[in-house]
């Protein structure tokens, strides 16, 4: 099975500074990326994804993520966060090989404070 | 607007009992998902479904039944078989079109009391 592990489960961050969320997955000769957003009681909601082409993805609300296959990473970043971006995001990748099935990460918290 | 619908939103259980969650798609998806969230685990895969009629076990499908009757609806069963039922679930679809990604339902919240 495919493993996704986010490397923190929680990170709080001030107003307009940058953040980056980590990502790693077991290593598979073909995968695509998903990152998604989930606020509180609510379903997830796909923020970008890798599939094929450029390794630097841009996604809704202003963040981007890159794929760095030699480190098998898909990091998220935002420049300047916002108070709204406080929420719980998750880390997802599918096997090339097993298309349709989505596997996790734990996800981390990110929490922004005034 | 085309999209995923869970119901009900909140639903309280006593031991012992059955309970079905529904999920209900219109984006014309082939494949749906049920997942369990926990805090701090992620998202578990339940079963999903690839077509009508058909169905697969995911990594905690114990406890659990589901049907695929029609396209449209996957409803999920939490038999009394189910030692730790209370969680959150979500449902998603994904299908030609979707471009590989998931579409989520806003989740039913489940408190066995």
């Amino acid at each position: 099975a495919q493993s996704v592990t986010q490397l923190d489960s929680q990170v709080p961050v001030f107003e307009e500074a940058p953040v980056e969320l980590r990502c790693n997955y077991s290593s598979s000769v073909s995968v695509y990326l998903f990152w998604y957003v989930q606020y509180p009681n609510q379903g997830l909601q796909l923020l970008l994804k890798y599939l094929s082409g450029s390794t630097l993805v841009k996604g809704i609300n202003g963040f981007e993520a890159e794929f760095n296959k030699s480190q098998t990473s898909f990091h998220l970043r935002k420049p300047s966060v916002h108070i709204s971006d406080t929420a719980e995001y998750f880390c997802a990748v599918m096997r090339g090989s097993t298309l349709g099935r989505l596997y996790f990460g734990r996800g981390t918290q990110l929490t922004v404070w005034p | 607007d085309g999209g995923i619908t869970q119901s009900p939103k909140y639903l309280f259980r006593k031991e012992g009992q059955n309970v079905t969650l529904s999920c209900e798609q219109n984006l014309n998806h082939d494949a749906m998902y049920w997942y369990r969230q926990d805090p701090g685990q992620g998202l578990r895969l339940i079963y999903y479904s690839q077509i009508v009629n058909d169905f697969q076990k995911g990594d905690i499908a114990e406890g659990y039944s589901v049907s695929r009757e029609k396209k449209e609806s996957f409803p999920l069963t939490v038999t009394s078989a189910q030692k730790n039922p209370t969680a959150f679930y979500l449902c998603a679809s994904s299908g030609e079109g979707s471009n590989y990604g998931y579409t989520f339902g806003s989740g039913t919240r489940l408190t066995v009391v």
